[in-house]
């Protein structure tokens, strides 16, 4: 079965501030691994998508890593502003699935 | 462009009282179609999956029900609402068969069971 985690739980950074959010999941065996942001009361967003084959993505100051053997992947993001603010989720497809397996997300506070 | 659409965005709901929320996708053809439920602190629960029209896959075992009467509507039904079915509901779709594909969410029905 897989397991995602995410960590840190909740992070607070000053406007400005470059941060990095973390996700872990248990079986490298994966398509591919999506990054979502979810505002409160909100539906998800997909930020960046890496597909298996795939080291990293980018999408203006998010950069996305994967590296599947350790089963781990990284959001990076650049110059953090207060509109930043967020919960920002992974999700891994696993390999022979259809469907994706969550972490619990990171709850990203940017204050001005 | 491809849009979804779900309602009600919010909805109370009496114990024992039925269910029914609906959801449905533009812009697109023979979707995959998703229903998710998100309950504080425990994350986003996949609850039931549909590759094609009649075709539904349940992932947690309870009280819900899916059913796909069109290629794009996916609806979310209960007979009898219980306590623990509040929490925020999801419906999703990605593109059939292309693994690689993104996954699409729709706004969200909030609904609180009391």
């Amino acid at each position: 079965k897989q397991e995602v985690t995410q960590i840190p739980a909740a992070l607070s950074v000053p406007e400005g501030e470059n941060l990095v959010l973390n996700c872990s999941f248990t079986d490298s065996a994966i398509y591919n691994l999506q990054w979502f942001r979810q505002d409160p009361g909100k539906g998800l967003t997909s930020l960046l998508l890496i597909q298996s084959s795939q080291r990293e993505q980018t999408s203006g100051r998010l950069n996305a890593s994967l590296d599947k053997s350790s089963g781990r992947s990284t959001l990076y993001i650049a110059a953090s502003q207060p509109g930043d603010s967020a919960t920002y989720l992974c999700a891994v497809r696993r390999s022979g699935y259809s469907t994706l397996t969550f972490g619990k997300g990171t709850m990203l506070l940017v204050s001005p | 462009s491809q849009t979804i659409h779900q309602w009600p965005a919010t909805l109370v709901q009496p114990v024992g009282s039925p269910l029914s929320l609906e959801c449905t996708v533009e812009g697109t053809s023979n979707p995959n179609l998703y229903w998710y439920r998100q309950a504080a602190g425990r994350g986003l629960q996949l609850l039931f999956y549909s590759v094609g029209i009649g075709q539904i896959s349940s992932e947690v075992p309870q009280n819900l029900s899916a059913s796909r009467p069109q290629d794009r509507q996916f609806i979310l039904s209960s007979k009898k609402l219980l306590l623990s079915d509040s929490g925020f509901y999801l419906c999703a779709w990605s593109a059939l068969g292309a693994t690689n594909e993104k996954l699409f969410f729709g706004s969200g029905t909030q609904l609180s069971v009391l």
